[in-house]
């Protein structure tokens, strides 16, 4: 159980177009579901954390206006790269977690390639 | 957040044990120390996670020192499949997950 999906698993896209990523968790309710990115050869770095129905909060330094979250059901967070430029190239990962566990399920991330 | 400390690197032969280190001498009293492993390419798999006790479950064993200021994660048989990188990662909230460097493992047949 406890399994985290993403879609698309890799996308490219033109410069300044917006992609969405979707995350859903398959089996469970997410209490909370987070967003990270990851450039190559380096560590995951947290980019927002959201909750269902409610605003991300984003960490410092991350756009809100360009990287839109959105938690509409217990199960889907989407990620929108607004205005993407190749700099936002990156692997995109998503994580959740539900009540009474003490483990972050990751998706299998998505590669956002921007030409 | 408190920090981590991992060797960049370490290698291991196949079917020995692995001594996976990590410092954390800032660590609060509430912190949960947890390790994930990342594969190529994929997003990071829980592996255990402890707070005072040592814990062992069927992926690996969580050795954490008498004052939790280091841990050490045990790979009893190292296979080919465990070369990832590692990492170690204070929680003050287990909801909350800040991701160090980590430890590139190497696994040689």
């Amino acid at each position: 159980g406890a399994v985290v999906s993403q879609h698309p698993s890799w996308v490219i896209c033109k410069s300044g177009t917006s992609v969405k990523i979707e995350c859903r968790s398959l089996d469970f309710q997410a209490t909370t579901m987070f967003w990270y990115r990851q450039f190559p050869k380096q560590s995951l770095m947290l980019m927002a954390t959201s909750n269902e129905g409610s605003k991300a909060t984003y960490e410092q330094g991350v756009e809100k206006d360009k990287f839109l979250i959105n938690h509409a059901s217990l199960t889907l967070s989407t990620l929108t790269v607004t205005s993407a430029h190749p700099e936002d190239s990156s692997f995109y990962i998503c994580s959740a977690t539900r009540d009474r566990s003490y483990e972050q399920y990751f998706g299998p991330g998505t590669r956002l390639t921007v030409t | 957040d408190a920090k981590t400390t991992q060797p960049n690197s370490m290698e291991s032969n196949e079917e020995e044990p692995v001594h996976l280190p990590c410092n954390h001498s800032t660590i609060s009293g509430t912190d949960y120390i947890h390790w994930y492993r990342q594969l190529p390419s994929q997003g990071p798999e829980y592996v255990i996670h402890g707070l005072t006790s040592n814990v062992n479950n069927r992926m690996a064993s969580l050795a954490i020192a008498e004052d939790r200021k280091s841990s050490t994660l045990i790979l009893h048989r190292a296979t080919l499949r465990d070369a990832a990188v590692y990492y170690c990662i204070l929680s003050i909230r287990d909801n909350d997950m800040r991701f160090g460097a980590g430890t590139r493992l190497t696994v040689k047949p």
